[in-house]
């Protein structure tokens, strides 16, 4: 069973810094990584899927990374904005196409 | 295209009672997903369905049931609702053709129990 872990569970940070957010797996035969954002009282939506042949995804300030061999992603957000302050989650997806959610990073970005 | 809708946004339930949850969506997807969040912890499976006519247990299925009567649509049963059914329900859905897009979820449906 794919266990899936956020550290740290809440992180503050001024604006223009660059975010690193951390998702640790257990089974490296992951079959994708997908990192999402939930703000409060609402749905989750999609920021990056990697594939398990790839290493990393990028769209514009957001780049993923996944290395199945250490059980490791990383999201990072260059030049963080207000607007940026979330919850961020990272799944992993198995090949029958469920996912194993982490509990997520609480992002808050102070003017 | 909607995606996902879900229904109803928020819904207060006596203990005992019963409720189903809707979820339709509107993109061909053959996987659909029904998850439980409760606060500060991940997202926890409770039922799947790959197509029509076909469901499957998720992590905990427990005091739920679901039906897969067409593509579209996937309602999740509560039966003699409890207070540990506290908790924000996601419908998601996804496809066996476009699994490299990713999961699409709905806006979700908070439920408390008294």
């Amino acid at each position: 069973k794919q266990e899936v872990t956020q550290i740290p569970a809440a992180l503050s940070v001024p604006e223009g810094e660059n975010l690193v957010l951390n998702c640790s797996f257990t089974d490296s035969a992951i079959y994708n990584l997908q990192w999402f954002r939930q703000d409060p009282g609402k749905g989750l939506t999609s920021l990056l899927l990697i594939q398990s042949s790839q290493r990393e995804q990028t769209s514009g300030r957001l780049n993923a990374s996944l290395d199945k061999s250490s059980g490791r992603s990383t999201l990072y957000i260059a030049a963080s904005q207000p607007g940026d302050s979330a919850t961020y989650l990272c799944a992993g997806g198995s090949n029958d196409y469920k996912l194993s959610f982490g509990a997520g990073t609480t992002v808050t970005v102070r003017a | 295209n909607a995606g996902v809708t879900q229904t109803p946004k928020f819904r207060i339930l006596k203990i005992g009672q019963s409720m189903t949850l809707q979820c339709t969506q509107d993109m061909n997807h053959n996987y659909m997903y029904w998850y439980r969040q409760d606060p500060g912890m991940g997202l926890k499976l409770i039922y799947y369905s790959v197509g029509a006519g076909i469901t499957d247990k998720g992590e905990v299925p427990n005091g739920y049931n679901v039906s897969r009567s067409t593509t579209e649509d996937f309602p999740l049963r509560l039966e003699l609702a409890a207070p540990s059914q506290t908790s924000v329900y996601f419908c998601a859905s996804n496809s066996l053709q476009l699994a490299r897009r990713g999961y699409t979820f709905g806006s979700g449906t908070r439920l408390t129990v008294v």
